[in-house]
């Protein structure tokens, strides 16, 4: 597509349910990011993928958070028994290389999760 | 964790005015880029300057990178009511003699130009 494409857009749910966040990044970009951006702070990476493998899933604070990318394009976040702490605006990124040789990101316009 | 530091947090300047920016890192880079964020939503690409230079221009963007202090800043001239928002410089490393690898980024300054 023209650009990251991030649903839902907003997502509301009860404290310990299971939430899915989807991204569907630019056509042909090969790297795959995911961040998450509470109130005030800057983006706090998570997870990259490059292709359908996780490059560096550093970033993941625990095991109840975990990311597919299984053919290499579209990527699903999924969120085991939330929290309230996990109330945040989780962001897409997607980048190609050839631009000056580094990885420039393009961003969807994020999902909003709110943990009752 | 953050690797940059932004400051000032907040910036108030009015039209016309320039603004300065600055961020602070902590390891060795292979990049530096700066984003902009509109209503706390998805952040949009301004410039980037590799870790061999010193300066880079872009419209009335400027921005200057010191490897040495680990320090950049980014200097919007004649600023216009449309540049209010919040600023974000983030750190690229190599990564396997590549450019993969995660940006890691700082936590941001708010800017507000008053018409």
């Amino acid at each position: 597509g023209a650009g990251v494409s991030q649903t839902p857009s907003n997502k509301v749910t009860e404290k310990g349910k299971y939430v899915e966040l989807r991204c569907d990044p630019i056509s042909g970009h090969t790297a795959l990011y995911w961040y998450r951006q509470s109130l005030g702070q800057g983006p706090e990476f998570l997870i990259y993928f490059q292709g359908t493998g996780a490059a560096d899933d550093s970033g993941l604070p625990n095991d109840r958070f975990f990311a597919v990318r299984p053919e290499g394009s579209v990527s699903t976040l999924k969120i085991q028994r939330t929290e309230r702490g996990d109330s945040a605006v989780y962001l897409c990124a997607s980048s190609s290389i050839v631009f000056a040789g580094a990885n420039v990101l393009t961003f969807g316009a994020g999902s909003r999760l709110t943990v009752l | 964790s953050q690797q940059g530091e932004e400051d000032p947090q907040a910036l108030s300047i009015q039209e016309g005015e320039n603004a300065t920016m600055n961020c602070s890192y902590k390891t060795s880079i292979n990049n530096l880029q700066w984003y902009r964020q509109n209503s706390g939503r998805g952040l949009v690409h301004l410039i980037l300057i590799r870790s061999n230079e010193r300066e880079k221009h872009s419209g009335r963007l400027r921005v200057t990178l010191d490897t040495s202090k680990k320090s950049s800043s980014l200097l919007i001239t004649a600023s216009r009511a449309a540049d209010t928002a919040s600023y974000f410089c983030a750190t690229g490393r190599n990564a396997g003699g590549t450019s993969y690898g995660k940006l890691t980024f700082g936590q941001g300054t708010i800017l507000t130009v008053h018409p």
